[in-house]
């Protein structure tokens, strides 16, 4: 059974552009996570998306945005790059809500 | 606000050293706590979840426990490959995970 998959696993863009990451979750599984990982930082809740709808965010500007299609994948979108955005965004789905979630290997964005 | 911490920071083994490392979390309702493991450069791999006080759960060298606080995940005569990082988080129903700042774990040959 394929596993969480994530693309592009590196992407390089420059400061003020924009950067879309896509998350393809488990077949079967309705719910997507985004987390973002910085270097040396523990795992910061972005977005979870769940049947189509956003469900929760956390605490990060409007300038991270996403959806979910009707095939349940995921799209995250960073408008106006800045440096600091540089990070590893990684994507985990789940069968719902509240049951463990499985992570793919993550996207490496790297703001120049 | 939900807070999940975890000690320590980093911990160094030498080959075949049990130890146990800790994750303790204060939250507003608990539905599960998820402990995970994470290779450099890698997505989180899932390894157990626990529900209730109590509860246990093993896999090969590693054994899972939960208290109405706490979480410790014991590491049984480890490897060289069981050096990570291990993270926990807790499901605050529904909300998001919450996930702790992880334990680096180190063991040496």
């Amino acid at each position: 059974e394929a596993g969480v998959t994530q693309s592009p696993t590196h992407l390089i863009k420059t400061r003020g552009q924009q950067a879309t990451l896509r998350c393809s979750p488990i077949s079967g599984h309705t719910s997507v996570y985004w987390y973002q990982q910085a270097l040396g930082l523990g795992l910061q809740f972005l977005l979870w998306y769940d049947e189509g709808e956003e469900r929760n965010r956390g605490n990060f500007p409007p300038r991270f945005s996403g959806r979910q299609f009707p095939n349940y994948s995921s799209e995250l979108n960073v408008n106006a790059l800045e440096l600091e955005d540089s990070a590893l965004y990684l994507c985990a789905s789940s069968e719902g809500f509240n049951t463990e979630a499985f992570f793919g290997q993550g996207t490496r964005l790297t703001v120049v | 606000e939900d807070q999940v911490t975890q000690s320590p920071e980093a911990l160094r083994l030498q080959e075949g050293e049990s130890s146990s490392l800790n994750c303790s979390y204060t939250v507003s309702g608990l539905r599960g706590l998820f402990w995970y493991r994470q290779d450099p450069g890698k997505g989180p791999e899932f390894l157990f979840t626990l529900y209730s006080a109590g509860e246990e759960k093993e896999k090969e060298r590693l054994k899972a426990t939960l208290t109405k606080k706490e979480s410790f995940l014991h590491i049984t005569a480890p490897k060289p490959e069981d050096s990570a990082t291990y993270l926990c988080a807790v499901d605050n129903y529904g909300q998001n995970f919450v996930f702790g700042p992880g334990t680096r774990l180190s063991v040496l040959p």
